[in-house]
């Protein structure tokens, strides 16, 4: 059963550190989304990726985070400066055309 | 703007009850529908979809939901629910396109007395 994967599952970092998170894809699937999920806002959409370009980004602070996908199998959600208020986790979805969303397991990210 | 609401935030329902958790969505056009489903601590998983046809879809574990166009509706359904439901209940929608962002609305956390 193919996956998404994601790591690390878990990240402790100090406030003013960089934080970098990693999604490899399902095989074939050629469109990427980051969500971030919290209990006071849900599911937010960050950002998302068709054949590695980046479609939308509008939900996400962009003075301290980026979004890439350097290949096909790999995408990045980059903070820099990480804020306590960033702790979340971080979910990566990939589809391919109109399929259905595959989540990974997510990142849960803590900054102290 | 597009949006998805899910207006009930939580739900505390005895074993054997019948469930319905409500979706509303504000978009323009053929859109595509999901209910997404997070046990504690897991990730989400798809339990059922809507994109053209037969407006009652079944999904898995018993649950169905059922596409209202005119309401801009997509209500989960399960006649008799079980202490495994617990968990937390996400409704999707996106536009008709591959390209299409995809929205999810704040969840519906769901209990179940045993």
């Amino acid at each position: 059963d193919a996956r998404v994967t994601q790591t690390p599952r878990h990240k402790v970092t100090e406030m003013g550190q960089e934080v970098t998170m990693r999604c490899q894809p399902i095989l074939g699937h050629n469109t990427v989304f980051w969500y971030r999920q919290t209990m006071m806002q849900g599911l937010e959409l960050l950002a998302y990726f068709r054949n590695r370009a980046p479609l939308d980004d509008s939900g996400m602070p962009k003075d301290r985070f980026s979004a890439e996908m350097p290949d096909a199998t790999l995408a990045t959600l980059k903070i820099q400066p990480s804020e306590p208020r960033d702790s979340a986790v971080y979910f990566c979805a990939t589809r391919s055309g109109r399929s259905p969303l595959h989540f990974g397991n997510g990142t849960r990210l803590t900054v102290t | 703007a597009q949006s998805v609401s899910q207006h009930n935030h939580h739900v505390i329902l005895s074993e054997a009850a019948s469930l319905e958790l409500g979706c509303n969505y504000s978009y323009g056009g053929t859109v595509n529908l999901f209910w997404y489903v997070q046990y504690p601590g897991q990730h989400l998983q798809l339990l059922l979809k809507y994109f053209s046809g037969d407006p009652l879809v079944k999904g898995i574990k018993g649950f169905e939901a059922e596409f209202i166009k005119s309401k801009f509706s997509f209500n989960l359904r399960k006649p008799s629910v079980q202490w495994s439901d617990t968990a937390e209940y996400f409704c999707a929608v996106t536009l008709y396109s591959s390209a299409s962002k995809i929205i999810f609305g704040s969840g519906t956390r769901l209990s179940i007395r045993p």
